[in-house]
């Protein structure tokens, strides 16, 4: 059965501290992993991940694709308060030119 | 901000209501979803229109009635819904199928039924 289980599920830090998110799948004809941002409305898109090794990078936020060993993981540097949200990974496939995977989030608190 | 609008925002309806949920794009996308979340949970998808055409219906009840009428407009028509149902209702589009299939999603709807 194809999943995608992201850790933590979730992480309490203080303001200025790196995290690493991961997200870890097992999805038969992978085609792309994408990460969003979820605050209270609506998920916002980060990044869409199709190659391995390429590193994607907005501001203090990075992510990366292993397809060897099936994950990604999530970088944010310098944390802010506003960094605090649910960060959910999902996965698309190649059966479906629609549907996603999605993993269960990691909620992020950012303390000041 | 989004480009995806959904409007109401917010909406509470009782059991026996009828009411419509809004969505519309105006990035050229040829996909439009429609997403059901519940608290702590991923989204969950409902429905795919391509094309203006519905391509998936993810076995859901007949309570919930999507329609198309153009490329840049998705609805949600509801009807007889359950507490239950109960949830953030979320539009999404894509530019359409291939490997640069983004979703982008809209600020949602909060559907309470009582």
């Amino acid at each position: 059965e194809d999943k995608v289980v992201q850790s933590p599920l979730s992480l309490v830090v203080h303001e200025g501290d790196t995290v690493t998110l991961n997200c870890s799948y097992e999805v038969t004809n992978f085609r792309s992993l994408l990460w969003y941002k979820q605050e209270k409305k609506a998920p916002t898109f980060l990044f869409m991940l199709t190659s391995s090794g390429i590193e994607k990078k907005s501001g203090r936020l990075s992510s990366i694709l292993d397809k060897k060993e099936l994950f990604s993981i999530l970088n944010i540097t310098a944390t802010q308060t506003g960094d605090s949200a649910v960060y959910l990974c999902a996965v698309g496939y190649m059966d479906s030119n629609y549907q996603l995977i999605w993993g269960a989030g990691t909620k992020l608190i950012i303390k000041p | 901000d989004t480009e995806v609008t959904q409007t109401p925002k917010h909406l509470v309806m009782g059991m026996t209501n009828k009411k419509s949920l809004k969505c519309e794009q105006h990035m050229g996308h040829r996909a439009m979803y429609w997403y059901k979340q519940k608290a702590k949970k991923p989204p969950e998808l409902m429905f795919v229109y391509s094309y203006e055409k519905l391509s998936i219906n993810e076995s859901v009840p007949s309570r919930f009635s999507p329609e198309c009428p153009n490329s840049s407009l998705l609805n949600l028509h509801l009807h007889a819904l359950q507490p239950e149902d109960s949830a953030l209702y979320l539009c999404a589009s894509s530019r359409g199928t291939g490997i640069g299939n983004t979703i982008y999603f809209g600020e949602g709807s909060w559907l309470t039924v009582v």
